[in-house]
């Protein structure tokens, strides 16, 4: 079955930066793209990003451009997202969610999704 | 862009039936047949409930139902039980230039 394990939680001050892995199991992990999303405490969900692990240039929120990098390694089928610069309003849980369609293909929703990461900006 | 409009909470019986409504753009819901569900219970990730408006993935109960008029998608829960108590969000792809998905505001349900 499909698997997404993400790493753990994080206290990070401001102005760092943060990197969250998500490790995934139970299917070919080039043969779908993944998805951020993160979820700020009490406050809905919010689309970050997407990145084919198979290759190529992720794509990002607009609102992320700049301070945001998604990267992956096929040898160990883990996607990475890193958040720089880091403000208190960034402290959120971070979900990696399977796009279902088989890439090129998209599907345009999230299937399963890895068990969330919170990363707390403070002081 | 905004995020897709959702009642904040709604309330039903045991066996009672609740809708919930997700209102966008003609950007994002009105015009593609990109919609889904999510069901959240506090502390888990979102579970898929419902694809591409009202296609069910296997393992989801046909108590859950989804639909689309215009601007407006919904879920429809059907002889509601105590375990559908979680949040609700809806998402659609959006022809935005600064996103590709957009989110619902979330809608709390109450089993009474």
């Amino acid at each position: 079955q499909v698997q997404l394990v993400q790493s753990g939680a994080e206290v990070k001050k401001p102005g760092a930066s943060v990197k969250v892995s998500c490790k995934a199991s139970g299917y070919t992990f080039t043969s779908h793209y993944m998805h951020w999303v993160r979820q700020a405490p009490g406050q809905g969900l919010e689309w970050m990003g997407i990145i084919n692990p198979s290759g190529g240039t992720p794509k990002y929120a607009q609102k992320f451009q700049g301070r945001v990098t998604m990267t992956r390694d096929t040898s160990t089928s883990t996607v990475y997202m890193e958040l720089s610069s880091l403000r208190s309003e960034d402290t959120a849980v971070y979900y990696c969610a399977r796009d279902p369609g088989m890439i090129p293909k998209r599907e345009y929703y999230f299937d399963n999704w890895g068990q969330g990461t919170l990363v707390t900006v403070s002081s | 862009q905004s995020a897709l409009t959702q009642p904040a909470s709604v309330s039903g019986s045991p066996g009672q039936s609740t809708t919930i409504s997700c209102t966008g753009t003609s950007s994002d819901v009105g015009g593609y047949n990109y919609v889904s569900w999510y069901q959240q219970h506090p502390g888990k990730a979102p579970k898929l409930m419902i694809y591409e408006v009202s296609n069910r993935p296997s393992g989801v109960s046909n108590r859950f139902a989804g639909s689309k008029s215009g601007n407006t998608a919904s879920l429809t829960i059907s002889g509601l039980q105590a375990e559908d108590e979680a949040d609700y969000y809806c998402s659609s792809y959006t022809s935005s230039s600064t996103l590709d998905y957009v989110f619902g505001t979330g809608t709390k349900v109450t089993v009474l």
